[in-house]
């Protein structure tokens, strides 16, 4: 059971354009997502989260979209750099009595190319 | 900068044997957790530890798991008799906020390997 789904196991960009990463969820309790990065042989980073009260938040090249409707985010990166490289994990976490865990997609493998 | 550091980075076992994974959680912190990724799955929740016990813990965090905050920095998860299928990479990971607020910050894991 796929509560978030990251459907691109991979993807690969250009230095300098555009990434955009996407993130689905199906349980209607979640109402704060997180996008974590990670480097081989490393734990997960922190990168940017956003509440359901909110539809967008941006900091530096990181800007993340919420669409509670479509009950889907995502990530956009702008300009990519070579740094960007690494696994990135939508997560997300339930109101109220809900788990205090967060549930993870299976993440994106972020390419980019100079 | 604070961060969340975790021993052993590798650790071999045979199966049956008993591990403890050690973790010093971010010295302000109040809620802890364990998460786990088997190699080429997703990150999975095992458990959350909040003012001395247990606040969450999903399926796979069964009777052969335990978690001990045996003093004021150390965090541990010990499995009890291993089995194969437990090898993977686990991560602790702690928060200074609420369940509904703030990041988690991750460890750089324990490599778990069960033969």
């Amino acid at each position: 059971d796929q509560q978030v789904k990251q459907n691109s196991p991979s993807l690969s960009v250009q230095e300098g354009r555009i990434s955009i990463l996407n993130c689905d969820y199906t349980n209607s309790m979640f109402d704060y997502f997180l996008w974590y990065k990670k480097y081989p042989a490393e734990g997960p980073t922190f990168l940017i989260s956003i509440s359901s009260i909110k539809d967008k938040n941006e900091d530096g090249r990181f800007t993340v979209f919420l669409n509670k409707s479509a009950k889907h985010l995502s990530l956009h990166i702008v300009p990519s750099q070579p740094g960007d490289s690494a696994v990135y994990f939508c997560a997300a976490r339930e109101s109220g009595g809900g788990a205090d865990g967060l549930t993870f997609g299976k993440g994106t493998h972020l390419i980019i190319q100079p | 900068e604070p961060e969340v550091t975790q021993t052993p980075s590798h650790q071999v076992t045979q199966m049956g044997q008993e591990v403890i994974l050690r973790c010093v959680p971010i010295s302000n912190h109040l809620y802890f957790y364990w998460y786990r990724q088997i190699l080429g799955q997703k990150v999975e929740f095992l458990v959350s530890f909040y003012n001395n016990e247990i606040s969450e813990k999903s399926e796979i965090f069964d009777d052969q798991f335990s978690v001990e905050r045996p003093d004021g920095s150390n965090f541990t998860l010990k499995i009890r008799s291993t089995k194969l299928e437990d090898s993977a990479m686990y991560f602790c990971a702690s928060s200074g906020a609420g369940r509904n607020t703030g990041e988690l910050f991750f460890g750089e894991g324990s490599r778990l390997t069960v033969l």
